[in-house]
């Protein structure tokens, strides 16, 4: 069954906490996307990977930071310099040549 | 630097009613252009894409677009929609150059009345 998995699905953390979002793809892709949505804002880019052991900050990549160890693996962790974390995360996919992306499930982060 | 404007936030309509949701964007070069849905609870995924070629494109459901070059929009259409597509719609769009990374509109709530 191909696909992204996000783990978790709603995630808890305590102000000042650093955090960490999983994203794992078995298509074979590529390039892998973090993206922040909050309502009214649509989807804004924080990090994205075109190959293994490179990745590029996005548009809001403050008080985040990624890895990119693997193909299949891209997680994201959120830091407590992110000063407003609580948002629903998503991760994407896509593969080099094929520009349309994939997206998982997400996870919603709230920080307490 | 791209941008994506949807003036619609939210929508709401009486099933059988026709939808036409309003996409917009802002760059200089050629465009691919999307529509993603995302149904409540459920993962974003995409409704249609345009790379080239014909500009009316038919994605998934019924739902089509249609590209205009010379107003910088993407709107998506469908004739009849349906309690099921009550969900938020977002447009996306990515320069034709380079490595793709995608610009996505703030979205619109669409919500379909039995």
């Amino acid at each position: 069954d191909g696909g992204i998995t996000q783990s978790p699905k709603y995630l808890f953390r305590k102000e000042g906490q650093n955090v960490t979002l999983s994203c794992e793809q078995n298509l074979n892709h590529d390039a892998m996307y973090w993206y922040r949505q909050d309502p009214g804002q649509g989807l804004r880019l924080i990090y994205y990977s075109q190959i293994v052991n490179d990745f590029q900050k996005g548009d809001i990549a403050e008080g985040y930071s990624v890895s990119r160890e693997k193909k299949e693996s891209f997680p994201l962790t959120v830091t407590s310099a992110q000063k407003n974390p609580t948002a629903f995360y998503l991760c994407a996919s896509s593969q080099d040549r094929e520009i349309t992306q994939y997206f998982g499930p997400g996870t919603r982060l709230t920080v307490l | 630097a791209q941008s994506v404007s949807q003036h619609n936030h939210h929508v709401i309509l009486s099933e059988a009613a026709s939808l036409e949701l309003g996409c917009n964007y802002s760059y200089g070069g050629t465009v691919n252009l999307f529509w993603y849905v995302q149904y409540p609870g459920q993962h974003l995924q995409l409704l249609l894409k345009y790379f080239s070629g014909d500009p009316l494109v038919k994605g998934i459901k019924g739902f089509e677009a249609e590209f205009i070059k010379s107003k910088f929009s993407f709107n998506l259409r469908k004739p009849s929609v349906q309690w099921s597509d009550t969900a938020e719609y977002f447009c996306a769009v990515g320069a034709n150059t380079g490595f793709q990374k995608l610009v996505f509109g703030t979205g619109t709530r669409l919500l379909v009345s039995p």
